[in-house]
């Protein structure tokens, strides 16, 4: 069964901090795909980066940054400089990449990042 | 492109009524799913349709059933509608086969059950 974690529930940080939310999966699959998602305050789930897992390549985008480190089973994504429009639920999902079954996503908890000004 | 919508964006039911939710998506994926989503317990699949003409049971398929209209609509129906499925629910799509997995979202019903 695959299961993913996100142990910190809430995080509250202060502008132009720098942030890391955590990730760590649980699978048996020798390949499958990573993912996180942001949810605004207006609801929507919006895709914000795939990773699969024979890349362990670290990825930045603007100042979104994510470690995937297959070694411990964690995909951490770093917000560097936090602005408020960053305010939002995170979710890390993790998917098996098998055609015949659907493939489908299993979410963590989620992330309640407040960035305040 | 729309992308994925769904209707209605909210809605209030009594114990015991029953009703549709429908989503349609214009980007000719093949794969479509519902997921629920409940404070502090992230999403769950309820129930999903690899490709058109199958639908298959999530996590949580237990009080709810699904139609593949065609290709692009995926409806989820409650029957006896109970307090319990108060939630938000989300329909989302994607590329089956090949493709690169990430599933694409509607904006979600939020759902009352009184």
């Amino acid at each position: 069964a695959q299961k993913v974690t996100q142990a910190q529930t809430e995080i509250s940080v202060v502008e132009k901090e720098d942030v890391t939310l955590d990730c760590v999966y649980e699978t048996r699959d020798t390949t499958y795909y990573l993912f996180w998602y942001k949810q605004p305050p207006s609801g929507e789930l919006v895709f914000l980066i795939r990773r699969n897992s024979f890349d362990e390549q670290n990825e930045i985008s603007g100042r979104y940054s994510w470690n995937f480190q297959k070694s411990t089973s964690s995909f951490n994504f770093t917000i560097t400089a936090s602005q408020v429009v960053d305010s939002a639920v995170y979710f890390c999902a993790l998917s098996e990449a098998v055609e015949t079954s659907g493939s489908r996503l299993t979410f963590g908890e989620g992330t309640q990042l407040t960035v305040n000004p | 492109n729309a992308g994925v919508t769904q209707t209605p964006k909210f809605q209030v039911l009594k114990t015991g009524q029953s009703m549709t939710l429908q989503c349609a998506q214009d980007m000719n994926h093949n794969s479509m799913y519902w997921y629920r989503q409940d404070p502090g317990m992230g999403l769950r699949l309820i129930y999903y349709s690899a490709s058109e003409g199958t639908t298959d049971k999530g996590e949580v398929p237990n009080g709810y059933n699904v139609s593949r209209l065609n290709k692009r609509e995926f409806s989820l129906r409650l029957e006896s509608a109970a307090p319990s499925q108060t939630s938000v629910y989300f329909c989302a799509s994607r590329i089956y086969p090949a493709g690169t997995y990430e599933q694409y979202f509607g904006p979600g019903t939020r759902l009352t059950v009184t």
